[in-house]
């Protein structure tokens, strides 16, 4: 069974750090790449973060790009969001979700988030 | 940047009526990139549809995805209880890599 488990939620301070962690199981790992959604109280999904298998590839949102990194530790099965210098608009539940598609001769199609964690709460307040 | 607008915001139906969500996307997105998400309160989403129209495993056959270029609909034929959600439609594109509509919150009449 596919399985992703985020945590490192918790409250933090504006302009301070943290670090949330997604554990995957249930799948092989290395091949797929991950998101980070993010989903503010009572707001719509923001995509904030994308990494390929190899770590090759990662994209950022503009909302957190200089601010948020992401890495992932293939054998241990880990996908981390390093947050630096939050912001009150940081609050958000945080969701990891694999991302999976079709490809052929190079080429993706039907690209979508198949599974996702349960979310990880983050609180930027002072 | 392509923007997702999600139409009704609120759509009030009862269990048994059919209902018809709306997004529309403000440049073409190729259909192969169109997704549908289910929220339900306090849960994470549920990957409905992709590439516009195909189902996700384990998803009934009462919801249907169709449309292309700028104009995709979801479609719930005899919406049953536990259909009642917030729906977000999701797309793949260059910068930002993925989008999402502002979501369409079906709610029991």
């Amino acid at each position: 069974e596919v399985q992703l488990v985020e945590s490192g939620g918790g409250l933090i301070q504006p302009g301070g750090s943290l670090r949330l962690s997604c554990a995957a199981s249930g799948f092989n790992f290395n091949p797929y790449s991950m998101n980070w959604v993010r989903q503010a109280p009572g707001k719509g999904l923001e995509w904030i973060s994308y990494i390929d298998g190899s770590s090759s590839a990662i994209y950022y949102a503009d909302s957190v790009k200089g601010r948020f990194t992401t890495s992932r530790d293939n054998a241990r099965r880990f996908v981390y969001l390093q947050m630096n210098n939050v912001r009150a608009e940081d609050t958000a539940i945080y969701y990891c979700a694999r991302d999976i598609a079709d490809c052929a001769s190079g080429v993706c199609y039907e690209i979508r988030f198949d599974f996702w964690g349960q979310g990880t709460l983050v609180t930027v307040s002072s | 940047e392509i923007v997702l607008t999600q139409s009704p915001g609120t759509l009030s139906l009862s269990p048994g009526e059919r209902a018809t969500l709306s997004c529309r996307a403000s440049q073409s997105v190729s259909s192969s990139y169109l997704v549908w998400y289910q929220q339900k309160l306090g849960q994470a989403p549920r990957l409905l549809i992709y590439g516009a129209s195909i189902r996700a495993t384990g998803v009934p056959d009462r919801f249907s995805g169709s449309g292309s270029g700028t104009d995709f609909i979801l479609t719930i034929n005899r919406v049953e209880p536990e259909d009642f959600a917030v729906y977000y439609c999701q797309q793949y594109g260059s910068s930002p890599r993925y989008s999402f509509g502002q979501g369409t919150k079906l709610e029991m009449k």
